[in-house]
């Protein structure tokens, strides 16, 4: 079956870029959406963007100035980048498939990676 | 921004208890929304879309109804293994999740 894995840095210094790769396995990257939804601890979830695997992307208002998402279909991954981070960018990071268009809901999640920045 | 508020914030129940989470949307949303489950430590995951489609492989103890502003989430017979914390999230516009409802045991 298809599952999603996070992986990058666990560590970022404060206003450095986070970098974060999300690999699909058990079946292919195209024709679907995937987005990135990060969770502070102890708090909610907020989507963070969504990426189509022809590269188009729409991003959360709230971080779009940060945000910068691509996708490697040769790869079979999708990747977030989110600039000049805080404290306040602490949290647990998961990629999802996101079911977008006549629905819009998150059926595959990956099981999160935490990002702590700290310096 | 369409904001979401959830009711209660936590409820303790008894096992075989019926339990009832609201979730309401600051703007009208259709059927735009779906619940997932989250236990600690782990990824959400989805029990519920447009508002009452039940997904695949999720126990028929679960359901949801609602339409509009107003929503209702509902677990006919609690068991022990439904200890979590239960999100809805919108869709009509950009996603965004409520704050979530956290479900234990009495």
């Amino acid at each position: 079956q298809v599952q999603l894995q996070e992986s990058g840095p666990g560590l970022v210094k404060p206003s450095e870029t986070l970098s974060l790769t999300c690999t699909v396995s058990g079946g292919s990257i195209s024709s679907y959406y995937w987005s990135w939804i990060r969770q502070p601890a102890g708090k909610g979830l907020e989507w963070i963007g969504r990426i189509y695997t022809s590269g188009s992307t729409n991003y959360n208002p709230s971080l779009k100035s940060r945000v910068t998402m691509s996708v490697d279909t040769s790869k079979n991954q999708f990747s977030l980048k989110l600039s000049s981070v805080t404290a306040a960018d602490t949290a647990v990071y998961y990629c999802a498939r996101d079911i977008y268009g006549d629905y819009g809901y998150f059926d595959l999640w990956g099981r999160g990676t935490l990002v702590t920045v700290s310096s | 921004d369409i904001q979401m508020t959830q009711s209660p914030s936590s409820l303790s129940a008894s096992v075989g208890d019926r339990v009832t989470i609201t979730c309401q949307a600051s703007q009208d949303i259709s059927n735009y929304l779906n619940w997932y489950q989250q236990k600690p430590g782990k990824a959400p995951k989805l029990l519920i879309y447009d508002a009452s489609n039940l997904e695949t492989g999720v126990p028929s103890r679960f359901s949801g109804s609602g339409s509009g502003t107003d929503f209702t989430f509902t677990i006919s017979s609690l068991q022990p293994e439904d200890i979590a914390t239960y999100y809805c999230q919108q869709y009509d516009n950009l996603p965004t999740f409520g704050p979530g409802t956290k479900v234990d045991i009495k």
